[in-house]
């Protein structure tokens, strides 16, 4: 196991919902990230958390709201999504290395689709 | 002159045969690469990272090859098993920014034939 867990790993929901996703990390990490993966379509940054702050939000529409209340936990808010933003959703998170360059331990993903 | 590894998305080898992935990136700024394989039903997991300060670093079975000149990426697998069956993803990285921000390739799925 990479210490990253992921919850729930499957999801069905329909546009009208609200659900959230759930990661945690359990190896003391300073920096967390949720990344959509769509088939034939390269891993896309969503948004990136540093020591709880939010440092990066890539052009997401609003209705993903992310939320990291400490710097193990991180969530996904999900409302009135398309049917496009079915996909695997990954979390990962990765200690800030001053020399530069680290490497992301990812969770499992949760699969979600969207009716 | 030297050839550049053309990227493919899918790759069948045969068991026990070396395996060449490639993977051309964008920037010429980044310094720091990444190769990771993602197994069926799994988030991604590192293999192997390289420094733009080298230009190969080796793991246990795997090589990372570094071209700057072309912005050339490759990993490179011996003996390969059927555990190796995966896809595999570059990632590159400008180590000096934002919490290690890092922009991932297209990937090539590895199919390992017995």
């Amino acid at each position: 196991e990479t210490g990253v867990t992921q919850t729930p790993r499957h999801l069905v929901m329909g546009m009208t919902n609200k659900k959230s996703l759930k990661c945690e990390q359990h190896l003391g990490h300073n920096a967390m990230y949720w990344y959509k993966q769509s088939a034939k379509k390269p891993l896309e940054l969503m948004f990136v958390y540093n020591f709880k702050e939010q440092t990066e939000n890539n052009s997401v529409p609003s209705r993903f709201s992310p939320e990291c209340p400490n710097s193990s936990h991180l969530f996904l808010h999900l409302h009135t999504l398309q049917p496009e933003d079915s996909a695997l959703y990954l979390c990962a998170s990765s200690q800030e290395d001053r020399a530069g360059g680290v490497e992301q331990f990812f969770g499992p993903g949760t699969r979600l689709t969207v009716l | 002159g030297e050839s550049v590894g053309l990227h493919l998305p899918t790759l069948s080898v045969q068991e026990g045969d070396n395996s060449i992935i490639n993977c051309a990136y964008s920037n010429s700024a980044s310094d720091y690469f990444i190769w990771y394989k993602q197994e069926s039903g799994k988030g991604p997991q590192f293999i192997i990272d390289i420094r733009s300060n080298m230009d190969k670093r080796q793991g246990q079975r795997v090589t990372v090859l570094l071209n700057k000149t072309v912005k050339h990426l490759s990993l490179q697998i011996a003996a390969t098993q059927p555990g190796d069956s995966a896809v595999y993803f570059c990632a590159e990285n400008m180590g000096n920014t934002n919490a290690g921000k890092s922009t991932f390739g297209d990937g090539t799925t590895l199919t390992v034939k017995p």
